[in-house]
C-alpha cells in the first residue's frame, strides 16, 4: 500500500510544494514513479525510477527517498502546477497507485 | 505521434461482459508492455492490468483478478481489456496506457474509454 500526505495541500505561486509517498513496507530505492493529473487530460509523467525527470519536465520537479518514505518536491510553483500528484509503486505487479494529493491554489 | 485509442465502453447491466479495445500508432508496439488503468467517479487512479510485449507475462489487481482478462494482438497493434460479471464498483474511466522502460511506469496514455455499471 502506498499513502500520500497530506491529502490536499494548499499553497501559492512561487511558494514550495513537499509531497509525502510512504510505502507499507520498504520497496526497491528505484521503484517510485509520480504523476500529474489534471481534470480533462490524461496523467503525465514526471519522475521516474524515483530519481529520474521524465521527457520536457522542468528541474524544479525533484523525486527523493529509499525504503518506505519517498517525496516528491516541486519549487517556485506555478499556476499549471496545480492539481492532483499520485505516485506509483512501480518494479513488479500490481502496480499500484497512492490515493493522490490535491495541490490547490 | 503516438497515440492510443480506446474503444467499447458503454452501459451495461451489471454480471454481463464487454470487451475495451485500445489501437495504438506512433511507436513499436510489440516492443513494449502495456497497462489498463482505471478512475472511477471522484476516485484517484487505480491500476487495473498490465501484459509485457510478448504476451507471456500477464497481472492484474486484485479487485478484478479472476474477471477480467488482458491481452495484445501485436499484428493489430492492439490491446483489450475482457471484462467479466461486472460490478458497479467497475464504473469508470478507463485508460489504455503504454509502458516507458519495462518497469511499470507508463508515460503515455489514451484519452479513455468511460464504463458505467448500471441496473
Amino acid at each position: 500500500v502506498l499513502t500520500q500526505s497530506p491529502d490536499t495541500l494548499p499553497l501559492s505561486p512561487g511558494e514550495t510544494a513537499t509531497l509525502s509517498c510512504r510505502a507499507s513496507q520498504s520497496v526497491t530505492s528505484t521503484s517510485i514513479a509520480w504523476y500529474h493529473h489534471k481534470p480533462g487530460q490524461p496523467p503525465r509523467l514526471l519522475i521516474y525510477a524515483t530519481f529520474a525527470r521524465a521527457s520536457d519536465i522542468p528541474d524544479r520537479f525533484r523525486g527523493d527517498g529509499s525504503g518506505t518514505d519517498f517525496t516528491l518536491t516541486i519549487s517556485r510553483l506555478e499556476p499549471e502546477d496545480f492539481g492532483v500528484y499520485y505516485c506509483q509503486y512501480c518494479d513488479t505487479s500490481p502496480y499500484i497507485f497512492g490515493q493522490g494529493t490535491r495541490l490547490e491554489i | 505521434e503516438v497515440q492510443l485509442v480506446e474503444s467499447g465502453g458503454g452501459l451495461i447491466q451489471p454480471g454481463r461482459s464487454l470487451r475495451l479495445s485500445c489501437v495504438v500508432s506512433g511507436f513499436m508496439f510489440e516492443n513494449y508492455d502495456m497497462h489498463w488503468v482505471r478512475q472511477a467517479p471522484g476516485k484517484g487512479l487505480e491500476w487495473v492490468s498490465g501484459i509485457t510485449r510478448s504476451g507471456l507475462s500477464i497481472g492484474y489487481a486484485d479487485s478484478v483478478k479472476g474477471r477480467f482478462t488482458i491481452s495484445r494482438d501485436n499484428a493489430k497493434k492492439s490491446l483489450y481489456l475482457q471484462m467479466n460479471s461486472v460490478r458497479a464498483e467497475d464504473t469508470a474511466l478507463y485508460y489504455c496506457a503504454k509502458d516507458f522502460y519495462g518497469s511499470g511506469e507508463i508515460d503515455v496514455w489514451g484519452k479513455g474509454t468511460t464504463v458505467t455499471v448500471s441496473s
